[in-house]
């Protein structure tokens, strides 16, 4: 057990439709990272947080968001869902995650399936 | 842009045979991390081992050893008497110093163990 939360374990949800998904760090880690595991992509970083405000961009479509709460939790909005959405969906934490130097461990949560039908 | 290359889609062995994954990797920066996950079957990612790109020397941990070689860019993942519970998606990812927030992880090699 990493220390990371992320809920939902499943989610399914119809084309067009909205979603939610949210993570919980480890205690004392300040940067919150999300992930896209798909069969045709591979594991692809979206974005990272760190103390709540946005950190880096990855390969993150417009039709997503993402946010960094007080608490440190962070929650990731998927939009107008299409079916090549589908995916597990990973939240990463770590104690910094600085730019430039060394790079901290991320430890991941055990990640969101979501099928969109 | 940093790349890594996991040739092997799927490796199957019997117990206690010993198994090497292979790692490849591609960047521009003199500085630069390592690492290796396995993804069990029950979907996580569980963080096994990081290295720098200044320390060669290799490491063991228990059943489990890297390789690290510079000069032909690689950071193989080795098995010792492989276990059934060793069956799992290992992933080598790199980040490079000056721009760690963007790890960067091969496709993966799906391993399985067969009693």
């Amino acid at each position: 057990d990493s220390g990371v939360t992320q809920t939902p374990k499943h989610l399914i949800t119809a084309t067009g439709q909205r979603v939610t998904l949210r993570c919980s760090p480890r205690s004392g880690d300040l940067s919150v990272y999300w992930y896209q595991q798909s069969l045709d992509q591979g594991l692809q970083f979206l974005i990272q947080y760190y103390n709540g405000e946005e950190r880096a961009k990855g390969n993150i479509l417009e039709r997503f968001s993402a946010q960094q709460f007080p608490d440190l939790h962070s929650e990731l909005n998927l939009s107008s869902l299409e079916l090549g959405d589908s995916a597990l969906y990973f939240c990463a934490s770590s104690v910094k995650g600085t730019s430039g130097g060394a790079p901290d461990t991320q430890y991941f949560g055990p990640g969101t399936r979501l099928t969109v039908l | 842009a940093q790349k890594v290359t996991q040739a092997q889609t799927e490796i199957s062995v019997v117990e206690k045979e010993d198994v090497t994954l292979d790692c490849v990797y591609e960047t521009r920066d003199t500085t630069y991390y390592l690492f290796w996950y396995k993804q069990p079957p029950s979907g996580e990612l569980v963080f096994l081992i990081r290295r720098n790109s200044f320390d060669e020397q290799n490491e063991i941990s228990g059943r489990y050893s890297w390789n690290f070689q510079k000069s032909t860019s690689s950071f193989n993942f080795t098995i010792t008497a492989s276990q059934v519970v060793d069956s799992a998606v290992y992933f080598c990812a790199l980040s490079e110093a000056f721009n760690n927030n963007d790890m960067r992880f091969g496709a993966g090699t799906r391993l399985t163990v067969k009693p």
